[in-house]
């Protein structure tokens, strides 16, 4: 059975820190992994997905990467702002359409 | 337009009520899936819609009855809830199983 692990499960920073987020799963046998964050109450918004065969995947200050042989992944966020703040969350597709969540993490930046 | 829709935004009901959670995407996506999320804790998945057809149940109780009238459209039928079933329930839609999936806002559902 596949496990999903997010840590830490929460953290601070000040605004303008670079950080990382990390993702470990246990099968590598995944299609692909997908990042996504969620606002308090709200619904989830998808930051990036890379597929099994990829190595990593920008968008904007947002960089994923996957080590499928590992079972890891990390979401890097530059230069962080407020509006950063919410639980960031990673997936990974078992089979051709069921995701596998992690717990998330809470991510507070301060201004 | 990589929007999908559910309605109500929040909903009261009794434990003897039936009630219906509307899920609606215009991207031409053909799998769509209805997920559970409790405080603090990582959605939950449901039901599958492949090309409209049930392709997955995750054993969920029979009071939840997923519908999908056509491509555009998937509903959650509700009847004889429990406490226990107040969450938030969120949709999504892909362009396939493996594709990415877009989520809905949800509906706030609690029961009494």
């Amino acid at each position: 059975k596949q496990e999903v692990t997010q840590i830490p499960a929460a953290l601070s920073v000040p605004e303008g820190e670079n950080l990382v987020l990390n993702c470990s799963f246990t099968d590598s046998a995944i299609y692909n992994l997908q990042w996504f964050r969620q606002d308090p109450g709200k619904g989830l918004t998808s930051l990036l997905l890379i597929q099994s065969s990829q190595r990593e995947q920008t968008s904007g200050r947002l960089n994923a990467s996957l080590d499928k042989s590992s079972g890891r992944s990390t979401l890097y966020i530059a230069a962080s702002q407020p509006g950063d703040s919410a639980t960031y969350l990673c997936a990974v597709r078992m089979g051709a359409q069921k995701l596998v969540f992690g717990q998330g993490t809470r991510l507070t930046i301060n201004p | 337009d990589t929007e999908v829709t559910q309605t109500p935004k929040h909903l009261v009901m009794g434990m003897t009520n039936k009630k219906s959670l509307k899920c609606e995407q215009h991207m031409g996506h053909r799998a769509m899936y209805w997920y559970k999320q409790k405080a603090k804790k990582p959605p939950e998945l449901m039901f599958v819609y492949s090309y409209e057809k049930l392709s997955i149940n995750e054993s969920v109780p029979s009071r939840f009855s997923p519908e999908c009238p056509n491509s555009s459209l998937l509903n959650l039928h509700l009847h004889a809830l429990q406490p226990e079933d107040s969450a938030l329930y969120l949709c999504a839609s892909s362009q396939r199983g493996a594709d990415t999936q877009y989520f809905g806002p949800g509906t706030r559902l609690t029961v009494l």
